[in-house]
């Protein structure tokens, strides 16, 4: 079974500063790994996600993240956020298949509510 | 791009009474949804997954003749919470995968509040 932590439950910036939600997993097997975003009275929406390849991943909206599999984490950064990025994003994982993938059964953390003050 | 659609997205019932959850594809077709649970301040649970034409699959400890679920169509599923009681006030939200299975879209998500 996997498991995610989100270390910080609300964060609070300042726009044009940059931000980092933190994400920590743990599996024994390999994983499929995904951030997504869910703005005020909408449905989630994927940020970014990690399959192979390189370890830094570029999503929509100027963010990206990170995968790090010593430290088991994929923390998602922005160098510069805006007020339109306040909503909370959720990082989650996946059971790694190679010979497909079935996104349906993420396994989520417990959100992070970014908050960003003009 | 595709949209699943949820609702109703509030509902509020009196305990011991059935709510009906409903979750729509509206530009796809969707063999498969997973319906998810969450609780305050804790994360999203996959609850069962939805399979068009066949039962639904439930997670362990999810009792399935209390959470009903319906996939009528290509384009529906239905999630029936029975007999409804405090302790199932929660936040439900549907997803479906798109038709390669390579993203997942999300409903907006209904909020459940038995008094």
């Amino acid at each position: 079974a996997q498991s995610v932590t989100q270390l910080d439950s609300q964060v609070p910036v300042f726009e044009e500063a940059p931000v980092e939600l933190r994400c920590n997993y743990s599996s024994s097997v390999s994983v499929y790994l995904f951030w997504y975003v869910q703005y005020p009275n909408q449905g989630l929406q994927l940020l970014l996600k990690y399959l192979s390849g390189s370890t830094l991943v570029k999503g929509i909206n100027g963010f990206e993240a990170e995968f790090n599999k010593s430290q088991t984490s994929f923390h998602l950064r922005k160098p510069s956020v805006h007020i339109s990025d306040t909503a909370e994003y959720f990082c989650a994982v996946t059971v790694g298949n190679a010979g497909g993938t079935s996104y349906g059964k993420l396994t989520f953390g417990q959100g992070t509510i970014l908050t960003v003050h003009p | 791009g595709a949209v699943v659609s949820q609702h109703p997205s509030r509902v509020i019932c009196k305990s011991g009474t059935s709510v009906k959850i409903e979750c729509r594809s509206l530009d796809f077709q969707a063999t498969t949804m997973f319906w998810y649970r969450q609780f305050p301040k804790q994360s999203l649970m996959l609850m069962a997954t939805s399979n068009e034409g066949s039962k639904a699959t439930y997670e362990q400890g999810v009792e399935k003749d209390k959470f009903l679920i319906n996939h009528a169509s290509l384009t529906l599923s239905t999630l029936t919470v029975t007999s409804a009681h405090p302790e199932d006030s929660s936040f439900y939200i549907c997803s479906a995968p798109s038709a390669r299975n390579e993203k997942l879209f999300f409903g907006s998500g209904t909020q459940l509040s038995v008094l």
